[in-house]
């Protein structure tokens, strides 16, 4: 059962910000929220992760809200190997050191030339 | 990809024989985990280990095992049992520090097609 929604598929120009939304109205106050992307047939990659300030690292920004109830993931330059399924997941900690993400079906992104 | 592999990166089999998917890490990372991923689909848990000797399902263990002998090696074997073996599975694997800022690293992935 995902615990975030996010838009199947959005377009976005080369070279404009893309800005990816999620939805986790559920979230609790000790999930930080996390953003992977999967390039087709490849492996998952990170991006970033935030509890409920924005962060910020050399491939993207993370806006949460003040209600932590949804985010934004801001890719500033997009160009087209951006061109991927992100991910927007709630970690769940099981506390034991070691737990699976649990990933929905994503929004599949794509930078238009 | 980062310091994980996974071997071979296609695999067909026919139908009824069991076949081992080979992960390894030069992370030193502490835990390890295989997930599956079906078209169209995001990925799901398959089974987990945070320490050497030690393993736990995830959501869809039936007709897969695994074994961790070695910190570095986390083989998973699809089983006959496995009534849809047919997907893109991956390892990944994470520090386990025991911190939510733990981050889960991904190997590139091995396309199973059962014949």
């Amino acid at each position: 059962d995902a615990k975030t929604t996010q838009p199947p598929s959005m377009d976005c120009a080369e070279g404009r910000a893309a800005n990816l939304p999620c939805n986790h109205s559920t979230i609790s106050g000790n999930e930080y929220v996390y953003w992977y992307r999967q390039i087709h047939s490849q492996g998952p990659q990170y991006i970033i992760h935030g509890l409920k300030n924005n962060e910020t690292n050399e491939m993207a920004s993370l806006i949460i809200t003040e209600d932590r109830k949804s985010s934004t993931l801001i890719l500033p330059h997009a160009t087209l190997r951006d061109t991927a399924v992100y991910y927007c997941i709630v970690r769940v900690y099981s506390g034991g050191g070691a737990d699976g993400l649990t990933f929905g079906k994503g929004t599949h992104l794509i930078i238009q030339p | 990809d980062g310091g994980i592999t996974q071997s071979p990166k296609y695999l067909f089999r026919k139908e009824g024989q069991n076949v081992t998917l080979s992960c390894e890490q030069n992370l030193n990372h502490d835990a390890m985990y295989w997930y599956r991923q079906d078209p169209g689909q995001g990925l799901r848990l398959i089974y987990y280990s945070q320490i050497v000797n030690d393993f736990q399902k995830g959501d869809i263990a039936e007709g897969y095992s695994v074994s961790r002998e070695k910190k570095e090696s986390f083989p998973l074997t699809v089983t006959s049992a496995q009534k849809n073996p047919t997907a893109f599975y991956l390892c990944a694997s994470s520090p386990a520090s025991g911190s939510l800022t733990d981050t889960q690293y991904f190997g590139p992935g091995t396309r199973l097609t059962v014949l």
